[in-house]
């Protein structure tokens, strides 16, 4: 089946630096991917819709300039975190849409624990 | 507001006992219902979805899931649980199919010997 990898699965920076978290769509091709944070013990929360080719969009709330996102394949979406602080640790999980028809599923990746020190 | 609810943080049941979570939706049309499950500190895989037509939908591992448009619920079933069930359990609901999801707040299972 399709498949959605995250990289790197586990993540400690220091404080103040950035960190890039790569989401790669293993067997098919996403013109659409989606980038979500959870915290622990709780529910998904959607952080921006990234367009191969275009600028993502981010929900409301959400820093654009601190949390920067580049779609610039078919197979490739990166989350950059920029001057990252403590709380930013976080599990970050992408996912990425084969295909643009309502019926065609949503893949998941398996996740990438932030720790920031 | 469009929004999805799962009443139960945390359910327990035993190895071999049916089971039920609960899943409630609140939109103006039918929309796209989703079941996610999530082992600890994995990705999320989907078990079924429901886009239109046959309200009860079959998924992977046994699970099923019943839409209810008079009670805007999507509750997920399994007849008989097994140790490797124990998860958390996401609903999830889109107003357009394969757009961003928005996520209830998960039901924990813990199964018992």
């Amino acid at each position: 089946g399709a498949v959605v990898s995250q990289h790197p699965s586990w993540v400690i920076c220091k404080s103040g630096t950035s960190v890039k978290i790569e989401c790669r769509s293993l067997d098919f091709q996403a013109t659409t991917m989606f980038w979500y944070r959870q915290f622990p013990k709780q529910s998904l929360m959607l952080m921006a819709t990234s367009n191969e080719g275009s600028k993502a969009t981010y929900e409301q709330g959400v820093e654009k300039d601190k949390f920067l996102i580049n779609h610039a394949s078919l197979t490739l979406s990166t989350l950059t975190v920029t001057s990252a602080h403590p709380e930013d640790s976080s599990f970050y999980i992408c996912s990425a849409r084969m295909g643009q028809g309502a019926g065609n599923t949503i893949y998941f990746g398996e996740g990438s624990w932030l720790t920031v020190v | 507001a469009q929004s999805v609810t799962q009443p139960d943080i945390h359910i327990t049941v035993s190895e071999g006992a049916s089971l039920e979570l609960r899943c409630n939706y609140s939109y103006g049309a039918t929309p796209y219902l989703f079941w996610y499950v999530q082992s600890p500190g994995q990705g999320l895989q989907l078990l079924l979805k429901y886009f239109s037509g046959d309200t009860l939908v079959q998924g992977i591992k046994g699970f099923e899931a019943e839409f209810k448009r008079s009670q805007s619920s999507f509750n997920l079933r399994k007849p008989s649980v097994h140790w490797s069930d124990a998860a958390e359990y996401f609903c999830a609901f889109s107003p357009f199919g394969n757009e961003k999801l928005t996520f209830g707040t998960g039901t924990r299972l813990t199964i018992i010997p």
